[in-house]
């Protein structure tokens, strides 16, 4: 079964400055879905960004955008002009595109906004 | 549109009770799906339903059924609570096929099993 890894349970910013969320993940697919989700402290998720593997450009949201390494299996979440109301849970996904039950979820990044 | 609605909100059960948490959406998606959401383990499959009449077991089920009523309701039941059972409860949906879409997310259920 495809595993997603968020290997920092942790993190925390300035105001107005850049982090990185890293997600890496594990599958023999070579099609597949990626996503960053965000979770305030509402409980409701969002999406925040989505990545389509057969795509080599980087997706972008405004201030959000991914680094997607598919030979490393990476996608890391990039958040510039950091604002308060970025803090949050973010949660990376993978989604199977030959199942489209197989939803898979790493454990979540809670980021801090410090102003 | 209210897209994924959840009831209820929070609920305390005494272990060995029953519960029914309620899901309906208003978006004409064809899957719905059941999420438990504990910490430090991100959100994990307990069931689903790719279209309306069938319903599939995820990662987790044992403990839990569900009913897909019709195609807008998607409910999950426990028939006898445990303790391993407290734990906030999502449900999702999607349409069938689009897997380029994303999940659309209800607001969660926060149950605690005494």
């Amino acid at each position: 079964a495809q595993t997603v890894t968020q290997s920092q349970p942790e993190m925390s910013v300035q105001e107005a400055e850049t982090v990185t969320l890293s997600c890496t993940y594990d599958t023999s697919e070579s099609d597949y879905y990626l996503f960053w989700y965000k979770q305030p402290p509402s409980r409701q998720m969002i999406l925040v960004i989505r990545q389509e593997a057969y795509k080599q450009q980087n997706a972008t949201e405004n201030r959000f955008s991914v680094n997607f390494q598919k030979a490393a299996k990476s996608f890391s979440l990039k958040i510039s002009d950091s604002q308060l109301g970025d803090a949050a849970m973010y949660f990376c996904a993978y989604r199977d595109p030959y199942n489209n039950n197989d939803m898979r979820f790493g454990a979540g990044t809670r980021l801090t906004v410090k102003p | 549109n209210a897209g994924v609605t959840q009831t209820p909100k929070f609920q305390v059960l005494k272990t060995g009770q029953s519960m029914t948490l309620q899901c309906a959406q208003d978006m004409n998606h064809n899957s719905m799906y059941w999420y438990r959401q504990d910490p430090g383990m991100g959100l994990r499959l307990i069931y689903y339903s790719a279209s309306e009449g069938t319903t599939d077991k995820g990662e987790v089920p044992n403990g839990y059924n569900v009913s897909r009523l019709n195609k807008r309701e998607f409910s999950l039941r426990l028939e006898s609570a445990a303790p391993s059972q407290t734990s906030v409860y999502f449900c999702a949906s999607t349409i069938q096929g689009a897997y380029a879409y994303e999940q659309y997310f209800g607001p969660g259920t926060r149950l605690t099993v005494t």
